[in-house]
């Protein structure tokens, strides 16, 4: 089974600054997605940002970039110029790649995201 | 475009009753997903349809049920209510199950408490 570990349960940072949210993850499969969902207060979970798995080149989204290492199995999460916008929970989050029928994503247990005005 | 609208957004149950929450997914999507999110749990697969068909369920006794009608709008049930139940269910739709480039997009939950 997979299971995905976020070992920070709460982060802060200062606005404009950078953070990096830590995320590891095991598996036995060789093609996946990770995955960055953000929940704000609202509680509507958001996507951040995606990574294939067979892609080695980081996928980046604006201020958004992932640093992705297959073999060591983590996928951090790095906000550049922290914005009062990205306070939330930010979840990490393994899909198995297949053709068809398989939606289940396996999450992390979260990390709040505060940011200091 | 709408987006993932689950229904009701709040509700309290009695221990021992049932419940129906309602999920319709983005216009266009077949594939719904249910989560269970509580502080003790996290986040828990529920299961997935696709096409009207149960194609993967998590590790969640039988009280919890669900199903998908031909227009993609998705229910899931619970049964004789218990305590633990108390969480937000999550919905998730997407367009192309499986396939690269595809995403879940989350409805807005519904808060359950059972007291």
């Amino acid at each position: 089974a997979q299971t995905v570990t976020q070992s920070q349960p709460e982060m802060s940072v200062q606005e404009a600054e950078t953070v990096t949210l830590s995320c590891t993850y095991d598996t036995s499969e060789s093609d996946y997605y990770l995955f960055w969902y953000k929940q704000p207060p609202s509680r509507q979970m958001i996507l951040v940002i995606r990574q294939e798995a067979y892609k080695q080149q980081n996928a980046t989204e604006n201020r958004f970039s992932v640093n992705f290492q297959k073999a060591a199995k983590s996928f951090s999460l790095k906000i550049s110029d922290s914005q009062l916008g990205d306070a939330a929970m930010y979840f990490c989050a393994y899909r198995r790649r297949a053709n068809f029928g398989n939606e289940k994503l396996t999450f992390g247990t979260g990390t709040r995201l505060t940011i200091i005005p | 475009k709408a987006g993932v609208t689950q229904t009701p957004r709040y509700l309290i149950k009695t221990r021992g009753q049932q419940v129906t929450l309602s999920c319709s997914p983005i216009s266009g999507h077949r594939s719904v997903s249910w989560y269970q999110q509580t502080p003790g749990q996290g986040l828990q697969f529920l299961f997935e349809y696709f096409s009207e068909t149960q194609r993967n369920k998590g590790n969640f006794p039988g009280r919890f049920s669900g199903r998908q009608f031909s227009n993609s709008r998705s229910e899931m049930n619970v049964s004789t209510l218990e305590l633990g139940d108390s969480a937000l269910y999550l919905c998730a739709s997407s367009s192309a199950p499986g396939r690269v480039g595809t995403e879940a997009f989350f409805g807005q939950g519904t808060r359950l408490t059972v007291v």
